[in-house]
Order: C-alpha cells, then sequence, then structure tokens
C-alpha cells in the first residue's frame, strides 16, 4: 500500500554537521508536513509544504529547512547540528483538498527517521 | 494558542478489560477535528479514531469509543477487550483549519501497556 515513505530510517551525525531527511508521501496525497519527536514527548510541527512552498512553520530556527519537489516528495534539511536535535523525525502526508473544504481526516505518518547526534 | 493536556504518562490494562485515556484541550476555534493516534515500537503513527467538533455523537471504531465533551473541553479514549497489540503510546491531537492552513497540536502522550 503506498503509505508514507521516509528515509533513512536511522542516522548517526556528528554535532556541526548537515543532514537531510526524505519523505515521499502517500499516494493521493499532495501535502506533506514534518515533525520532530524528542524522546517521551509528542510530535512538534517543524513547517508543512504545500505546491513547493512553505506555507506554514512551528517555532524552530532557521537551521530547519526544507523542499518539496513536482512529486510531492519533500527533504527536511537541518543545518550546524546540535546535540539537542536527536530526535525522531516524523513525516505526514494529507491531501488539502479535503482540508480545504473541511473535511480532515488527519494524517498519514510515515514510521520517521531516528537521528542521533553526537 | 492551542493546547492538548494528557495527564497520565503511563497506564496499564489487563489484557480482555477496559482502560480509558483521557485528553483535555484548549482552543478559541469552534470548528475542529479531533483524533487519537497510536504509535507503537514500529514508531509508525496510526489513526485510531477521529471526532468531528461539530458532531455531537460521540465516534466509535470497533473496541475503541470516544466521550466527547466539548463544554468541559476533554476527548477521552475507551478501549474495550483490550489486546496485547494495544500496547504503544497513545496521543490525543486535534486539527483547526485556519486561514486556510491546518494547524495541528498533539498531546505529550500517555504509554499504554497490556498486561497479559
Amino acid at each position: 500500500d503506498a503509505g508514507v515513505t521516509q528515509s533513512p530510517t536511522h542516522l548517526i551525525k556528528t554535532r556541526g554537521q548537515q543532514v537531510t531527511l526524505r519523505c515521499s508521501p502517500k499516494s493521493g496525497h499532495d501535502t506533506v508536513s514534518w515533525y520532530q519527536q524528542a524522546l517521551g514527548q509528542g510530535p512538534q510541527f517543524i513547517f508543512q509544504y504545500y505546491e513547493e512552498e512553505e506555507r506554514q512553520r512551528g517555532n524552530f530556527p532557521d537551521r530547519f529547512s526544507g523542499h518539496q519537489f513536482p512529486n510531492y516528495s519533500s527533504e527536511l534539511n537541518v543545518n550546524a547540528l546540535l546535540l539537542g536535535d536527536s530526535a525522531l523525525y516524523l513525516c505526514a502526508s494529507s491531501l488539502e483538498a479535503l482540508a480545504a473544504r473541511h473535511f480532515n481526516y488527519g494524517y498519514t505518518f510515515g514510521s520517521g527517521t531516528r537521528l542521533t547526534v553526537v | 494558542a492551542q493546547t492538548v493536556t494528557q495527564s497520565q504518562p503511563e497506564m496499564s490494562v489487563q489484557e480482555a478489560e477496559t482502560v480509558t485515556l483521557s485528553c483535555t484541550y484548549d482552543t478559541s476555534e469552534s470548528n475542529y477535528y479531533l483524533f487519537w493516534y497510536k504509535q507503537p515500537p514500529s514508531r509508525q503513527m496510526i489513526l485510531v479514531i477521529r471526532q468531528e467538533a461539530y458532531k455531537q455523537q460521540n465516534a466509535t471504531e470497533n473496541r475503541f469509543s470516544v466521550n466527547f465533551q466539548k463544554a468541559a473541553k476533554s476527548f477521552s479514549l475507551k478501549i474495550s477487550d483490550s489486546q496485547l497489540g494495544d500496547t504503544a503510546m497513545y496521543f490525543c491531537a486535534f486539527i483547526i483549519n485556519s486561514g486556510g492552513y491546518q494547524k495541528v497540536t498533539f498531546g505529550t502522550g500517555t504509554k499504554l501497556q497490556v498486561i497479559p
């Protein structure tokens, strides 16, 4: 079933390095949201992409940036990694047309990328 | 600002018994959607049940049901006939449509352990 696919599943990086995480949305979905989930916490919204543009953003510094491609897939980039960036990064996809008509069936999530910064 | 509070960090229940997970939220919006997500060790967030705020009838999905009290801003999840596969983190969340955008807020989660 063409669910949300994230890669890689695990990643270890050194403080100060840069990382790119990838997400392919569920088939038919056109909106991608990224979340950071620290250990023992709920997901925190990073940003959302639609029509290849970032259209809303949570409380995250500019070190966090992203991109959406014409095929709706997305990347999350984090520069100058800090130890505190260690977390599970979740990608979620949805269909804008449903949200725009106020039909909200929630998001379809991937299994995340576990990033460890050492 | 929207907030979601899950006051039970951990809970346990005997297999086949019933358990209720609590969730309260705060928002000034009148139109929103409430969800319970399950996150097993596989890490994938799985939608368990959803509730439209404008509907008074409580949502039910098989063994899962909610008690939605809009005035009290409460949205609890009841799991009946608990199964070992229900062991997971459970997150309460709500989504509003604001200015054409969706905004989603998650709680901090409740870790549920089903005991054989």
